[in-house]
């Protein structure tokens, strides 16, 4: 069965550190792949997708990410934190037809 | 545009009650999903709708039933709700060939 995993529960990370925040799936095929920020009490916002082409993907409010076939991974990275990024991120993977699997999500604070 | 909208926000029920959460897209989208998003589970597919006159049983649809009343609502119902369903139900509708999904803002239901 298709799977995804966010090994990282909750990170904290210092305001203008770096962050990665992990995800792997298990798909036998390239599969389509994304990545949901969900603020407290909100619903689930599209921070960016990967169907084809190049691996490195631009989303919105500075994140990127990195599809690596060799390691079933899409990590989400930012160069620089900002307070307001704190919230849950939730990677997702569409399989087939319209089967969504989502990961359990990884909490993020941000110290100021 | 209001994207994806969801009646009511907060919900308590007693045991056995029955209740029917409300979804509504004004995107012209054709398909649509009902997710109960639990601590440390993600999101798990209870429903989904492909298109107006179809629906599907997702990962979870045990104790739920929904209806597509059209392109734009699609309702689900718990018909004797049971303490294991507490939790927040979050919409999403789709179109193709793009494939995100867009997420209303949820309903926290508890059930005593």
């Amino acid at each position: 069965a298709q799977s995804v995993t966010q090994p990282d529960i909750h990170i904290t990370v210092s305001e203008g550190a770096s962050l990665e925040l992990r995800c792997n799936y298990s798909y036998g095929a390239t599969p389509y792949l994304f990545w949901y920020v969900q603020s407290p009490g909100q619903g689930l916002q599209l921070l960016l997708k990967y169907f084809s082409g190049d691996t490195l993907v631009q989303g919105i409010k500075g994140f990127e990410a990195e599809f690596k076939r060799s390691q079933s991974s899409f990590n989400l990275r930012k160069p620089s934190v900002h307070w307001s990024d704190a919230a849950e991120y939730f990677c997702a993977v569409r399989t087939y037809g319209q089967n969504f699997v989502f990961g359990p999500g990884t909490r993020l604070s941000v110290l100021p | 545009n209001a994207g994806v909208t969801q009646t009511p926000k907060f919900q308590v029920l007693k045991t056995g009650q029955s209740m029917t959460l409300q979804c509504a897209q004004d995107m012209n989208h054709n398909s649509m999903y009902w997710y109960r998003q639990d601590p440390g589970m993600g999101l798990r597919l209870i429903y989904y709708s492909a298109s107006e006159g179809t629906t599907d049983k997702g990962e979870v649809p045990n104790g739920y039933n929904v209806s597509r009343l059209n392109k734009r609502e699609f309702s689900l119902r718990l018909e004797s709700a049971a303490p294991s369903q507490t939790s927040v139900y979050f919409c999403a509708s789709r179109e193709s060939p793009a494939y995100e999904q867009y997420f209303g803002p949820g309903t926290r239901l508890t059930v005593t």
